[in-house]
């Protein structure tokens, strides 16, 4: 079974840190791996994405670090806002023309002012 | 303003009954998804479309049934069969091409009476 495990459940973080979470992935044809945000109430929205082919992502105070012999890949929030406070889904796909998302459990973020 | 409309945000279903939710979108995208979203379980496909009168079951299709007679528009009923269909519900779209994102709607929350 395709599977995206994702750590921790949980994350309280002080304003000003980073944030860090944590996937791992099983099925070595997975060739694209997006993270999602998603607030109380609100559908998911894309935050920021890699490809396999490279190591690391960065955009604003969000990076994706990939690892990919180790099938691992995590997301890092720097400089950690209240505003921050949400759920993040990691998720990762194969090939085909829909392209369809396995996602992880969620990490609900708390960050603390 | 492009984007995914669901209706109705909250939707309540009597023992028996089937009910549809509805998901339309003005993005022209040709794929669109229908997700499951439980407390601790992330999102889980329940049926997904690449072209209008073709849609494919996802990991959850169960109790579940789909229609594409349009572009825009993807309606999911939800049958007596689903022994357990209270959940929110999530309908996503996206352009059919390699690392094309999936773009989410704000969901349905289905209870049961």
């Amino acid at each position: 079974q395709q599977q995206v495990k994702q750590s921790p459940q949980s994350l309280i973080v002080q304003k000003g840190g980073i944030s860090i979470i944590n996937c791992a992935y099983e099925n070595t044809a997975f060739d694209y791996f997006p993270w999602y945000q998603q607030f109380p109430g609100k559908g998911p929205a894309l935050l920021i994405a890699i490809r396999p082919d490279v190591s690391e992502k960065k955009e604003g105070r969000f990076t994706i670090s990939f690892n990919k012999s180790a099938k691992q890949f995590s997301l890092h929030i720097m400089d950690s806002q209240p505003g921050d406070s949400a759920t993040y889904f990691c998720a990762a796909s194969s090939g085909g023309s829909a392209r369809q998302l396995t996602f992880g459990s969620g990490t609900q973020l708390t960050v603390l002012p | 303003d492009g984007g995914i409309t669901q209706s109705p945000k909250y939707l309540f279903r009597k023992e028996g009954q089937n009910v549809t939710l509805s998901c339309e979108q003005n993005l022209n995208h040709d794929a669109m998804y229908w997700y499951r979203q439980d407390p601790g379980q992330g999102l889980r496909l329940i049926y997904y479309s690449q072209i209008v009168n073709d849609f494919q079951k996802g990991d959850i299709a169960e109790g579940y049934s789909v229609s594409r007679e349009k572009k825009e528009s993807f309606p999911l009923t939800v049958t007596s069969a689903q022994k357990n269909p209270t959940a929110f519900y999530l309908c996503a779209s996206s352009s059919t091409g390699q690392g094309q994102p999936q773009h989410f709607g704000d969901g349905t929350r289905l209870s049961i009476l």
